[in-house]
């Protein structure tokens, strides 16, 4: 059982640089969601999804777009890459029934934009 | 406005050594609430989460936590820490369709 599977791991952009991220969920998960991690700040969430075909803005939505075409799969675009979006992101998913349960998180991407 | 706070970025503490990390949160209502872990080169995994009922929460491996409503806090315990547990804890709160808001992390280094 893969759970939360992220690709790449690790990517080096150059600045102005276009990248998507792709994460892809096995547990047939309604909800799905991309955080940035950075260090002192803790996980912030980017953007997230509510089901296939629906998207909608996170805390630091800026400089990111998403799609959800597929309800097992959650893509993190990154359309012109800047050294502010160095950072380890995480993808996570959980259940339609939101109560009494909790995220499962992918082993994450680290990017570095140089 | 409406946050998850966590202190003491960095614990550095020898094995055997108790373990208690503070979170308080200010989102109002009926709240979710989480520890997650993250051990060197990981992926979050869940401690311990808490719902409803009995406010003592037990996790994995030893951590327990206890809900304070009055005073908004959620803090994550162990009696007796090993060097296993060198990770960075994350408290966490369930904002609406399961959107976690975190704190910042504690450091936790535990010396052999």
């Amino acid at each position: 059982n893969a759970g939360v599977t992220q690709t790449p791991k690790f990517r080096v952009l150059k600045t102005g640089q276009s990248m998507t991220l792709l994460c892809a969920q096995d547990m047939n998960h309604e909800y799905m969601y991309w955080y940035r991690q950075d260090p002192g700040m803790g996980l912030r969430l980017i953007h997230y999804s509510v089901g296939e075909g629906t998207t909608a803005k996170g805390e630091v939505p800026d400089g990111y777009n998403v799609s959800r075409l597929k309800k097992q799969n959650f893509l993190l675009g990154l359309e012109s890459a800047a050294p502010s979006q160095t950072s380890v992101y995480f993808c996570a998913s959980s259940p339609l029934q939101a109560l009494h349960t909790e995220a499962f998180f992918g082993q994450g991407t680290r990017l570095t934009v140089v | 406005a409406q946050s998850v706070s966590q202190h003491n970025h960095h614990v550095i503490l020898s094995e055997a050594a108790s373990l208690e990390l503070g979170c308080n949160y200010s989102y109002g209502g009926t709240v979710n609430l989480f520890w997650y872990v993250q051990y060197p080169g990981q992926h979050l995994q869940l401690l311990l989460k808490y719902f409803s009922g009995d406010p003592l929460v037990k996790g994995i491996k030893g951590f327990e936590a206890e809900f304070i409503k009055s005073k908004f806090s959620f803090n994550l315990r162990k009696p007796s820490v090993q060097w296993s547990d060198t990770a960075e804890y994350f408290c966490a709160v369930n904002i609406g369709n399961n959107r976690l808001a975190f704190g910042k992390g504690n450091q936790v280094v535990v010396i052999p």
